[in-house]
Protein backbone atom coordinates (compact mmCIF):
# COMPACT_ATOMS: atom_id res chain seq x y z
CA UNK A 1 0.00 0.00 0.00
CA UNK A 2 0.95 3.52 -0.78
CA UNK A 3 2.21 4.99 2.46
CA UNK A 4 1.96 9.26 2.51
CA UNK A 5 3.28 10.61 6.38
CA UNK A 6 3.07 13.79 7.27
CA UNK A 7 5.17 14.99 10.36
CA UNK A 8 2.93 16.51 12.89
CA UNK A 9 -0.88 15.59 13.00
CA UNK A 10 -1.32 18.98 14.97
CA UNK A 11 0.65 22.23 15.41
CA UNK A 12 0.25 25.33 16.85
CA UNK A 13 2.67 28.70 16.22
CA UNK A 14 3.34 31.86 16.22
CA UNK A 15 2.86 34.79 13.81
CA UNK A 16 6.47 35.44 12.34
CA UNK A 17 7.98 32.42 12.95
CA UNK A 18 9.43 29.74 10.34
CA UNK A 19 7.18 27.02 9.76
CA UNK A 20 8.38 23.75 8.20
CA UNK A 21 5.97 20.65 7.04
CA UNK A 22 7.24 17.57 6.01
CA UNK A 23 5.96 15.03 3.96
CA UNK A 24 7.54 11.42 3.15
CA UNK A 25 6.15 9.10 0.42
CA UNK A 26 7.08 5.51 0.15
CA UNK A 27 6.46 4.54 -3.72
CA UNK A 28 8.68 6.18 -5.56
CA UNK A 29 6.67 8.14 -6.90
CA UNK A 30 7.76 11.47 -8.73
CA UNK A 31 4.89 13.92 -8.36
CA UNK A 32 4.43 15.53 -5.13
CA UNK A 33 1.48 18.20 -4.04
CA UNK A 34 0.96 20.22 -1.57
CA UNK A 35 -2.87 21.58 -0.72
CA UNK A 36 -4.24 23.84 2.23
CA UNK A 37 -8.36 22.73 2.92
CA UNK A 38 -10.49 25.76 4.23
CA UNK A 39 -14.46 25.20 4.99
CA UNK A 40 -16.08 25.77 1.92
CA UNK A 41 -13.16 26.12 -0.08
CA UNK A 42 -12.50 22.62 -0.95
CA UNK A 43 -8.36 21.75 -1.45
CA UNK A 44 -6.86 24.59 -3.04
CA UNK A 45 -2.88 23.82 -4.86
CA UNK A 46 -0.13 25.72 -3.13
CA UNK A 47 3.15 24.09 -4.88
CA UNK A 48 3.38 20.96 -6.68
CA UNK A 49 7.03 19.20 -7.27
CA UNK A 50 7.37 16.85 -10.52
CA UNK A 51 10.73 15.49 -9.44
CA UNK A 52 13.76 16.06 -7.60
CA UNK A 53 14.83 19.47 -6.77
CA UNK A 54 11.59 20.66 -9.60
CA UNK A 55 8.90 22.75 -8.19
CA UNK A 56 5.78 24.77 -9.49
CA UNK A 57 3.76 27.18 -8.16
CA UNK A 58 0.13 26.14 -7.80
CA UNK A 59 -3.14 28.00 -7.30
CA UNK A 60 -1.86 29.91 -3.68
CA UNK A 61 1.49 29.94 -3.42
CA UNK A 62 1.59 33.54 -2.01
CA UNK A 63 3.76 33.24 1.61
CA UNK A 64 4.74 29.41 1.16
CA UNK A 65 7.94 27.69 -0.50
CA UNK A 66 8.60 24.43 -0.71
CA UNK A 67 11.73 22.11 -0.70
CA UNK A 68 12.56 18.33 -2.84
CA UNK A 69 16.08 17.50 -2.10
CA UNK A 70 14.92 13.73 -2.35
CA UNK A 71 12.24 11.89 -3.98
CA UNK A 72 10.42 10.74 -1.26
CA UNK A 73 10.32 13.53 1.02
CA UNK A 74 8.87 17.29 0.05
CA UNK A 75 8.70 19.77 2.59
CA UNK A 76 6.39 22.98 2.53
CA UNK A 77 7.69 26.12 4.54
CA UNK A 78 5.99 29.19 5.70
CA UNK A 79 8.71 31.57 5.81
CA UNK A 80 7.22 34.17 8.67
CA UNK A 81 3.92 32.35 9.47
CA UNK A 82 0.61 34.64 9.54
CA UNK A 83 -2.81 33.70 11.14
CA UNK A 84 -4.65 33.42 7.57
CA UNK A 85 -2.62 30.63 7.29
CA UNK A 86 -4.32 28.63 9.72
CA UNK A 87 -5.71 25.74 7.93
CA UNK A 88 -5.59 21.96 7.47
CA UNK A 89 -2.34 20.98 5.22
CA UNK A 90 -2.88 18.08 2.84
CA UNK A 91 0.21 16.43 0.87
CA UNK A 92 0.10 14.13 -1.83
CA UNK A 93 1.79 11.91 -3.77
CA UNK A 94 1.34 10.02 -7.42
CA UNK A 95 3.22 8.36 -9.89
CA UNK A 96 4.34 9.06 -13.63
CA UNK A 97 1.23 9.41 -15.94
CA UNK A 98 -1.77 11.08 -16.27
CA UNK A 99 -4.24 7.64 -14.61
CA UNK A 100 -2.99 7.39 -11.53
CA UNK A 101 -4.77 8.41 -8.57
CA UNK A 102 -3.41 11.15 -5.63
CA UNK A 103 -2.66 9.67 -2.49
CA UNK A 104 -2.65 12.12 0.84
CA UNK A 105 -1.41 12.00 3.79
CA UNK A 106 -3.75 12.07 7.02
CA UNK A 107 -2.90 15.67 7.32
CA UNK A 108 -1.55 18.83 9.55
CA UNK A 109 -3.94 20.86 11.23
CA UNK A 110 -1.92 24.32 11.78
CA UNK A 111 -3.06 26.91 14.10
CA UNK A 112 -0.84 30.11 14.06
CA UNK A 113 -1.81 32.72 16.80
CA UNK B 1 -11.44 27.44 -17.07
CA UNK B 2 -11.19 24.56 -14.87
CA UNK B 3 -14.01 24.19 -12.11
CA UNK B 4 -15.42 21.65 -9.95
CA UNK B 5 -19.08 22.13 -8.61
CA UNK B 6 -20.26 20.18 -5.80
CA UNK B 7 -23.34 22.42 -4.27
CA UNK B 8 -24.61 20.94 -1.85
CA UNK B 9 -22.85 21.80 1.42
CA UNK B 10 -24.15 19.30 3.79
CA UNK B 11 -26.61 16.64 3.53
CA UNK B 12 -28.19 14.45 6.39
CA UNK B 13 -29.88 11.75 6.22
CA UNK B 14 -31.02 8.40 8.34
CA UNK B 15 -29.29 5.69 8.28
CA UNK B 16 -30.53 3.18 5.02
CA UNK B 17 -31.69 5.82 3.15
CA UNK B 18 -30.36 6.63 -0.54
CA UNK B 19 -28.19 9.76 -1.11
CA UNK B 20 -26.65 11.20 -4.04
CA UNK B 21 -24.08 13.81 -3.90
CA UNK B 22 -24.25 15.86 -6.88
CA UNK B 23 -20.72 17.00 -9.15
CA UNK B 24 -20.84 19.04 -12.23
CA UNK B 25 -17.47 20.35 -13.41
CA UNK B 26 -16.37 22.40 -16.70
CA UNK B 27 -13.57 22.00 -18.85
CA UNK B 28 -12.38 22.71 -22.44
CA UNK B 29 -10.23 19.75 -22.84
CA UNK B 30 -11.86 16.40 -24.76
CA UNK B 31 -9.51 14.72 -22.36
CA UNK B 32 -9.91 14.85 -18.72
CA UNK B 33 -10.29 12.61 -15.43
CA UNK B 34 -12.60 12.65 -12.73
CA UNK B 35 -12.35 11.54 -9.22
CA UNK B 36 -14.16 10.95 -5.84
CA UNK B 37 -12.40 10.66 -2.72
CA UNK B 38 -13.61 10.20 0.74
CA UNK B 39 -12.29 12.38 4.17
CA UNK B 40 -13.47 10.57 7.29
CA UNK B 41 -13.09 12.60 10.47
CA UNK B 42 -9.38 10.51 10.60
CA UNK B 43 -8.49 13.24 7.65
CA UNK B 44 -6.92 11.40 4.92
CA UNK B 45 -8.57 11.57 1.99
CA UNK B 46 -9.37 7.91 0.06
CA UNK B 47 -9.94 7.59 -2.86
CA UNK B 48 -13.20 5.88 -4.40
CA UNK B 49 -13.36 6.09 -8.24
CA UNK B 50 -11.60 7.32 -11.59
CA UNK B 51 -13.09 7.85 -14.85
CA UNK B 52 -12.22 8.95 -17.91
CA UNK B 53 -13.57 11.35 -20.86
CA UNK B 54 -14.12 8.30 -22.98
CA UNK B 55 -15.75 5.82 -20.97
CA UNK B 56 -19.54 6.77 -19.75
CA UNK B 57 -20.28 4.08 -18.53
CA UNK B 58 -22.07 3.77 -14.99
CA UNK B 59 -19.92 1.85 -12.24
CA UNK B 60 -21.22 0.10 -9.50
CA UNK B 61 -19.22 -1.13 -5.96
CA UNK B 62 -21.30 -2.72 -3.31
CA UNK B 63 -23.51 -0.04 -2.17
CA UNK B 64 -21.56 3.12 -3.86
CA UNK B 65 -22.40 3.89 -7.87
CA UNK B 66 -21.67 6.90 -9.95
CA UNK B 67 -23.61 8.14 -12.72
CA UNK B 68 -20.97 9.98 -15.41
CA UNK B 69 -23.30 12.02 -18.06
CA UNK B 70 -21.25 14.09 -20.42
CA UNK B 71 -23.91 15.78 -21.97
CA UNK B 72 -24.86 17.44 -18.22
CA UNK B 73 -20.75 17.19 -17.22
CA UNK B 74 -22.23 15.71 -14.53
CA UNK B 75 -20.23 12.58 -12.34
CA UNK B 76 -22.46 12.04 -9.48
CA UNK B 77 -22.51 9.59 -6.43
CA UNK B 78 -25.17 7.74 -5.12
CA UNK B 79 -24.93 5.59 -1.72
CA UNK B 80 -27.50 2.90 -2.00
CA UNK B 81 -28.55 1.82 2.08
CA UNK B 82 -26.30 4.32 3.35
CA UNK B 83 -24.39 3.45 6.97
CA UNK B 84 -23.22 5.29 9.57
CA UNK B 85 -19.28 4.39 8.35
CA UNK B 86 -20.52 6.40 4.96
CA UNK B 87 -20.30 9.95 7.35
CA UNK B 88 -17.74 12.02 6.03
CA UNK B 89 -16.58 14.95 3.33
CA UNK B 90 -17.11 13.34 0.32
CA UNK B 91 -14.91 15.41 -2.87
CA UNK B 92 -15.06 15.57 -6.44
CA UNK B 93 -11.98 16.64 -8.95
CA UNK B 94 -10.73 16.63 -12.19
CA UNK B 95 -7.96 16.52 -13.69
CA UNK B 96 -6.90 17.41 -17.66
CA UNK B 97 -4.65 18.11 -20.21
CA UNK B 98 -5.07 22.19 -20.22
CA UNK B 99 -4.95 22.29 -16.42
CA UNK B 100 -1.72 20.76 -16.64
CA UNK B 101 -1.79 16.73 -15.96
CA UNK B 102 -0.31 17.27 -12.68
CA UNK B 103 -3.10 19.08 -11.24
CA UNK B 104 -6.65 18.40 -9.47
CA UNK B 105 -9.03 20.97 -9.07
CA UNK B 106 -11.48 19.72 -6.18
CA UNK B 107 -15.32 20.48 -5.61
CA UNK B 108 -15.66 22.68 -2.54
CA UNK B 109 -16.64 19.05 -0.84
CA UNK B 110 -20.06 18.06 0.51
CA UNK B 111 -20.49 16.94 4.52
CA UNK B 112 -22.27 13.68 4.61
CA UNK B 113 -23.99 12.97 7.74
CA UNK B 114 -25.78 9.48 8.51
CA UNK B 115 -27.74 9.30 11.63
CA UNK B 116 -28.70 6.19 13.34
Amino acid sequence: DVKVTQSSRYLVKRTGEKVFLECVQDMDHENMFWYRQDPGLGLRLIYFSYDVKMKEKGDIPEGYSVSREKKERFSLILESASTNQTSMYLCASRGRGRAYEQYFGPGTRLTVT
Amino acid sequence: AQKVTQAQTEISVVEKEDVTLDCVYETRDTTYYLFWYKQPPSGELVFLIRRNSFDEQNEISGRYSWNFQKSTSSFNFTITASQVVDSAVYFCALRSRIQGAQKLVFGQGTRLTINP
